[in-house]
């Protein structure tokens, strides 16, 4: 699974959208982009995922450059209850054994009230 | 749906004791994992299965079992419990889709304390 890179720790004012970048330049071309958050210690949730369009959910949308180098996540309208470390995750989507995530130290945003 | 659910909560066990934390799932998921998180870190798999009867080693799995007897449960086991142990455990189950695209479900996590 491709390597990535995250900032280690962003802020985001309340109400404001925040973007969080992830560098995967490594990245092959049957691997996805996941992007996970952990809210307080609690279990990692599942967030957006995709290959090579730009994808949106309820949650957040997320951005794949053209060249799938790098992809940026959006929280459109962040609140205080978005404070948590989001993790970047590229990896083979469909290779039985292989579904483990690897996670690395992720960036932790804080949003200011 | 309870979704993935994990006891004990919290454990304190002395060096060389031994313990299974349990995972459960209600959603007839095939796949399940192991995590340890260490605090300020990432997350490591230690092991996982991708079905009844089959598991395989992650990351690190030294010091630790697992069994899969149903499609529900996956229980791992501290064989001898050292303070390099210390650490919050996440167990995790995902499904198949045709698309082949693997959202994982985490549970809440138990707090291991070994002294």
């Amino acid at each position: 699974d491709a390597k990535t890179t995250q900032p280690t720790s962003m802020d985001c004012a309340e109400g404001r959208a925040a973007n969080l970048p992830c560098n995967h330049s490594t990245i092959s071309g049957n691997e996805y982009v996941y992007w996970y958050r952990q809210i307080h210690s609690q279990g990692p949730q599942y967030i957006i995922h995709g290959l090579k369009n730009n994808e949106t959910n309820e949650m957040a949308s997320l951005i794949i450059t053209e060249d799938r180098k790098s992809s940026t996540l959006i929280l459109p309208h962040a609140t205080l209850r978005d404070t948590a470390v989001y993790y970047c995750i590229v990896r083979v989507a469909n290779s039985p054994g292989r579904r483990a995530l690897t996670f690395g130290s992720g960036t932790r945003l804080q949003v200011q009230p | 749906n309870a979704g993935v659910t994990q006891t004990p909560k919290f454990q304190v066990l002395k060096t060389g004791q031994s313990m299974t934390l349990q995972c459960a799932q209600d959603m007839n998921h095939e796949y399940m994992s192991w995590y340890r998180q260490d605090p300020g870190m990432g997350l490591r798999l230690i092991h996982y299965s991708v079905g009844a009867g089959i598991t395989d080693q992650g990351e690190v799995p030294n010091g630790y079992n697992v069994s899969r007897s149903t499609t529900e449960d996956f229980p791992l086991r501290l064989l001898s419990a050292a303070p390099s142990q210390t650490s919050v455990y996440f167990c995790a189950s995902s499904y198949s889709s045709l698309a082949g695209v693997y959202e994982q479900y985490f549970g809440p996590g138990t707090r291991l304390t070994v002294t």
